[in-house]
């Protein structure tokens, strides 16, 4: 069974520290996303990638940034931590489409507030 | 632009009863679809894969329409248990394009 862990489940900031969310993946995947959650706007992709060192822009990447060194470890970063950031943050990681189906398979969650 | 819709709900509806979420999606040449399920302050997980000609899976029924771009999922015999968010997920595809999410339609089963 997948399992994708996230090094946080609760985070408490102020304004303008840097910040660091840690996602791991036990399946060898080679896609990893970062997705951030908010009532009314559902799941929205900030970062995603297809392989180590390799990253795309999702649809919302302004104020983040991500770093992939090893295949089960994908981290997003916020630089300067503004309260409009204050959300729930998910990573998921999945096979390629070439694979099969692009199931997403999620870690639990990390839910950032920043004040 | 890529973009599936769905109706937020909420659906209240008594335990036993049978219920219809739908939910479209912008582009023709969207290549897969699925289901997914969010509980309260969970993660989604997916629930099911919807399939050209249609799919069960027990009280779950999943459905596709390709000439109107909508996908459905009814559930029979509701349960207290099916209370969640229900996320309308489509592959616009091809290759690894990254997953697009409805926003998602809630479900409240009421004994």
């Amino acid at each position: 069974d997948v399992k994708v862990t996230q090094s946080s489940r609760y985070l408490v900031k102020r304004t303008g520290e840097k910040v660091f969310l840690e996602c791991v993946q036990d399946m060898d995947h080679e896609n990893m996303f970062w997705y951030r959650q908010d009532p009314g706007l559902g799941l929205r992709l900030i970062y995603f990638s297809y392989d180590v060192k390799m990253k795309e822009k999702g649809d919302i990447p302004e104020g983040y940034s991500v770093s992939r060194e090893k295949k089960e470890r994908f981290s997003l970063i916020l630089e300067s931590a503004s309260t409009n950031q204050t959300s729930m943050y998910l990573c998921a990681s999945s096979l390629p489409s070439t694979s099969g189906s692009p199931v997403r398979h999620f870690g639990p969650g990390t839910r950032l507030l920043v004040l | 632009r890529k973009e599936v819709e769905q109706d937020p709900g909420p659906f209240n509806v008594p335990e036993g009863a049978t219920v219809a979420f739908n939910c479209t999606y912008s582009n023709s040449a969207s290549q897969s679809f699925f289901w997914y399920r969010q509980d309260c302050r969970k993660e989604p997980k997916l629930l099911m894969s919807v399939y050209s000609s249609g799919n069960e899976d027990g009280r779950f029924t999943a459905q596709l329409n390709r000439a109107s771009q909508y996908i459905s999922l009814l559930i029979r015999d509701s349960k207290l248990s099916d209370s969640a968010t229900y996320l309308c997920v489509v592959n616009f595809g091809p290759g690894n394009t990254p997953l697009v999410f409805g926003k998602g339609t809630r479900l409240s089963v009421i004994a």
